[in-house]
């Protein structure tokens, strides 16, 4: 079974928009990480936010923000107030437990702002 | 603040030659990550190293991949032969500990011919 699912291979949003990036997760384990990161043609995978399972607010970074929804088991990004400079990949990642140090990511979704 | 370093950038070999890739980590940096990236898919962990030790080596094809990480500070990961299908980009990532974020680099995109 998939760990981590994006269901959006793609996804357009006009300048100065907000867009939500979805990201489901699947664990048994209580304890676990939630992260983003975002991927430009140049290849580097940049770190964008991270959200514990313990946590009880979202996280936010700046423009980004992470709707947590536990029960769901969903952790979508929020990106506010779209720039060009963010297109790129966006993936979700996810690692589990205490003692594994393994991040598990998802498929990706590549987000294109337009002007 | 220097983030990871990897090098080569780009490689292009023919299969069954050998290739090597470098990465330095950001200093004081004890968990070291290499992580593989088929084209459309996330990265998978190849091998993960706390300080010199690799602890965490049970993605490696060990029949022709290999890494080492000498002083526990730079950290090489080696393909012989390489195939086809070893065709993808390849990260290296660290953090300071387990547990926090990982930072990445550019990654080394291998083509075999």
């Amino acid at each position: 079974a998939q760990k981590i699912t994006q269901t959006q291979p793609g996804m357009f949003v006009q300048e100065k928009e907000a867009v939500t990036l979805d990201c489901t997760y699947d664990t048994s384990d209580q304890s676990y990480g939630l992260f983003w990161y975002k991927q430009p043609s140049s290849g580097e995978m940049i770190f964008l936010i991270y959200q514990g399972s313990y946590d009880e607010q979202n996280a936010t970074e700046g423009r980004y923000s992470l709707n947590f929804q536990k029960a769901r088991k969903s952790a979508n990004l929020v990106i506010s107030a779209s720039q060009l400079g963010d297109s790129a990949m966006y993936f979700c990642a996810m690692r589990e437990g205490r003692i594994t140090d393994k991040l598990i990511f998802g498929t990706g979704t590549r987000l294109q702002v337009f002007p | 603040e220097a983030g990871v370093v990897q090098s080569p950038r780009y490689k292009i070999i023919e299969k069954k030659q050998p290739v090597a890739f470098w990465c330095n980590p950001i200093s004081g940096h004890n968990t070291l990550y290499w992580y593989l990236q088929n084209l459309g898919q996330g990265p998978e962990l190849l091998i993960r190293y706390e300080n010199e030790e690799a602890v965490d080596d049970s993605q490696l094809p060990k029949d022709r991949f290999s890494a080492e990480r000498l002083k526990g500070v730079d950290s090489t990961l080696k393909i012989q032969p390489a195939e086809l299908g070893d065709s993808a980009v390849y990260l290296c990532a660290s953090s300071q500990s387990m547990n926090t974020e990982a930072f990445f680099g550019q990654g080394t995109r291998l083509t075999v011919v």
